[in-house]
């Protein structure tokens, strides 16, 4: 079966550097979820898309932004990047309609970024 | 305090071993339960969903949810080698049309010994 797909798997930086993630969900989902994962941390939700549309904004820093696409893929924009964003970023998706969620959260591999 | 809590563990068993994982929450609104388990520097695999209160079970794996006891566990019959991983429970209150974010513990990380 098809999963969430993330690119790049891997990317690194350099300080003030911004850096663009992508996000390809599982083929008919329609909702987009972004979470950071610091070492020996759980996943903290950053930001969710359905339809298109900002669903719910988490503890996402002003300087990134995200957006979903007509194709339902997601970008994760992150700029002016700081040490502190050396982290794991997983993008999960989701099928969900106006009677309620029909399938829960599939987590792709995540793009591992280091800032230097 | 986070509004989900879970033993970090770690937790060590010989092969065979019935496992047995636990999440303790505060927030009364959560009403769809995950587990999910995750190797190192990998993403997290959905195990076990299960929407409000009762048991599942799939396989060598079953989830129970007692929403009047804000709290969920995890069993694993027969544990394997391949089992080592760490557990994540994690938790969501349906936000207008959608799932909502997931609320996770800390996770368990588990070792199964042959």
């Amino acid at each position: 079966a098809a999963g969430v797909i993330q690119s790049p798997r891997h990317l690194i930086k350099e300080k003030r550097e911004t850096a663009t993630l992508k996000c390809y969900p599982i083929p008919r989902h329609d909702t987009v979820y972004w979470y950071q994962q610091g070492p020996g941390q759980d996943p903290q939700f950053l930001i969710s898309f359905y339809e298109k549309m900002q669903s719910d904004k988490g503890s996402i820093p002003d300087r990134f932004s995200a957006q979903q696409f007509s194709d339902y893929h997601s970008e994760l924009n992150m700029s002016s990047l700081e040490l502190g964003d050396s982290a794991l970023y997983f993008c999960a998706s989701s099928l969900e309609s106006a009677g309620g969620p029909l399938e829960t959260q599939y987590f792709g591999p995540g793009t591992r970024l280091l800032v230097l | 305090q986070k509004e989900v809590e879970q033993d970090p563990g770690p937790l060590s068993v010989p092969e065979g071993a019935i496992v047995s994982l636990n999440c303790t929450y505060s927030n009364s609104a959560f009403q769809y339960f995950m587990w999910y388990r995750q190797y190192s520097r990998k993403g997290p695999e959905l195990l076990m969903y299960t929407y409000s209160s009762g048991n599942k079970e799939d396989g060598r794996f079953t989830a129970q949810v007692d929403k009047s006891s804000k709290y969920i566990s995890l069993f694993i019959r027969d544990s394997q080698p391949s089992d080592s991983a760490t557990y994540l429970c994690a938790m969501s209150v349906e936000r207008g049309s959608t799932l909502g974010r997931l609320y996770f513990g800390r996770g368990t990380q588990l070792t199964v010994w042959p």
